[in-house]
């Protein structure tokens, strides 16, 4: 692995339903992030984590919800699906010790709630 | 609350033209970040502007900071087709580790 990586790819999900969004990063960063894409509205942040065991709530938090148990994996979980969150999803990483705390991002997932 | 807004949110240059791209935020930051976005793409980094007065170039692309203005600024000189995309600033918020984004400029480029 090299990077970011998300799973799945792209998923059709029907409303109600349970879905977790998988990232994973090597470059053991300590920071990750969940954004989500529309169109229009740009990168909204739905959730974050500084380190490993700690997560915080970005601009959009509502109906997500995150874990980080160890460094290098950050899943989001939608609880029960609603069709206004049909979006792109990137996670992002970064190391916030470093002057640049420069982010670097997953390919996305694209999710459609039916 | 901390908004970062970007204009034009659409351009439509053609080729061998300069512009500029604007990015207007809203309160005190650490650090501003330009990014690249292909269609259907990830989000690639452009700059990283860590100070003010800070100016970086790479290729046809200059980028700058005013912290005091709060203003960056991303120069395209001398357009051409593979600049063809959309264009993000966002903001690390002041002791934080938030990031806030610009809604995009979206660049299209004319042969």
């Amino acid at each position: 692995i090299a990077g970011i990586t998300q799973a799945p790819t792209s998923q059709i999900l029907a409303a109600g339903r349970r879905m977790t969004l998988r990232c994973t990063q090597d470059m053991r960063h300590n920071a990750m992030y969940w954004y989500r894409q529309d169109l229009g509205l740009g990168l909204r942040l739905i959730h974050y984590s500084n380190t490993a065991g700690t997560t915080g709530k970005g601009e959009v938090p509502d109906g997500y919800s995150v874990s980080r148990a160890n460094t290098d994996d950050f899943p989001l979980t939608l609880a029960s699906a609603v069709p206004s969150q049909t979006s792109v999803y990137f996670c992002a990483s970064s190391q916030q010790v470093s002057s640049y705390n420069e982010q670097f991002f997953g390919p996305g997932t694209r999710l459609t709630v039916l | 609350e901390l908004k970062v807004e970007q204009n034009p949110l659409f351009l439509s240059m053609q080729e061998e033209k300069n512009y500029t791209i604007y990015c207007n935020y809203s309160t005190t930051s650490d650090r501003l970040y330009w990014y690249r976005q292909d269609p259907g793409k990830s989000l690639e980094s452009l700059f990283v502007l860590l100070s003010n007065g800070a100016v970086k170039q790479e290729g046809r692309l200059m980028a700058s900071l005013d912290t005091k203005a709060r203003l960056s600024t991303l120069h395209i000189t001398a357009a051409v087709h593979d600049l063809s995309a959309t264009y993000f600033c966002a903001v690390l918020t002041s002791g934080t580790y938030k990031y806030i984004f610009g809604t995009g400029t979206r660049l299209k480029v004319l042969a």
